[in-house]
């Protein structure tokens, strides 16, 4: 499978831990969003990277948020001291410049998050 | 990015004709309009895309009238497996993201 993959797909956590999510794009796309979607809603633009370089972040980012590309390839998502307004699913979804940019962006199937 | 505004929800019956419409009074000259679908517990997916007039592809079609500040989502000959959410989005043509900014959505509920 050569699509976007995403781990773990879910997490349960108690309030206050940290965890981290990892999001491996279509290989070779050099941009990486993450976005986050609570039931009944569509899905929230947290932050984008082109290559290494994290572009734009949503003011829904926290302090307590932290996303990471280091290498232009993976990102991970971490997200410490977490909370139960955290819960939600965490989607990555990965695209390619170049040409005529269709707006097509490539989504994971999401890490699941639940905090108690 | 055009603001979009769509039903919340629709229902339909299996071989039906789905006709989902999304209002962009505010789309700027370079915008296209994108249709995602979203399944429970899954990422949304990529349907389809035009500027203007009609587009096609193997799964829908999407019709956008001249002064482009409505356009019309239609899926033919619905089945049970179209259920699912539907997503109305402007992006630009020549991005300088490529972030999208999703609303709520139509959620297609079809009845057999």
């Amino acid at each position: 499978d050569t699509g976007v993959s995403q781990d773990p797909r879910h997490k349960i956590t108690k309030r206050g831990q940290n965890v981290t999510f990892r999001c491996d794009p279509i290989s070779e796309h050099n941009r990486l969003y993450w976005y986050r979607q609570t039931l009944g809603q569509g899905p929230e633009f947290l932050t984008y990277f082109q290559n290494e370089a994290q572009l734009e972040k949503s003011r829904l980012l926290s302090d307590r948020f932290s996303a990471e590309r280091p290498k232009g390839s993976f990102s991970t998502l971490e997200i410490q001291r977490t909370e139960q307004g955290d819960s939600a699913m965490y989607l990555c979804a990965s695209s390619v410049t170049g040409g005529v940019d269709t707006g097509e962006l490539f989504f994971g199937e999401g890490s699941r998050l639940t905090v108690l | 990015l055009a603001k979009t505004t769509q039903p919340i929800s629709m229902d339909s019956y299996e071989g039906q004709e789905v006709n989902i419409t999304c209002s962009h009074n505010n789309i700027a000259t370079n915008d296209y309009i994108t249709w995602y679908q979203q399944f429970p517990s899954q990422g949304p997916r990529f349907i389809i895309q035009g500027y203007k007039t009609k587009v096609t592809n193997e799964v829908a079609s999407l019709f956008i009238p001249a002064d482009r500040k409505s356009s019309t989502l239609s899926l033919p000959r619905v089945s049970l497996s179209d259920t699912a959410v539907y997503y109305c989005l402007g992006s630009h043509g020549s991005s300088n993201t490529g972030k999208l900014i999703f609303g709520q959505g139509t959620t297609l509920q079809v009845k057999p």
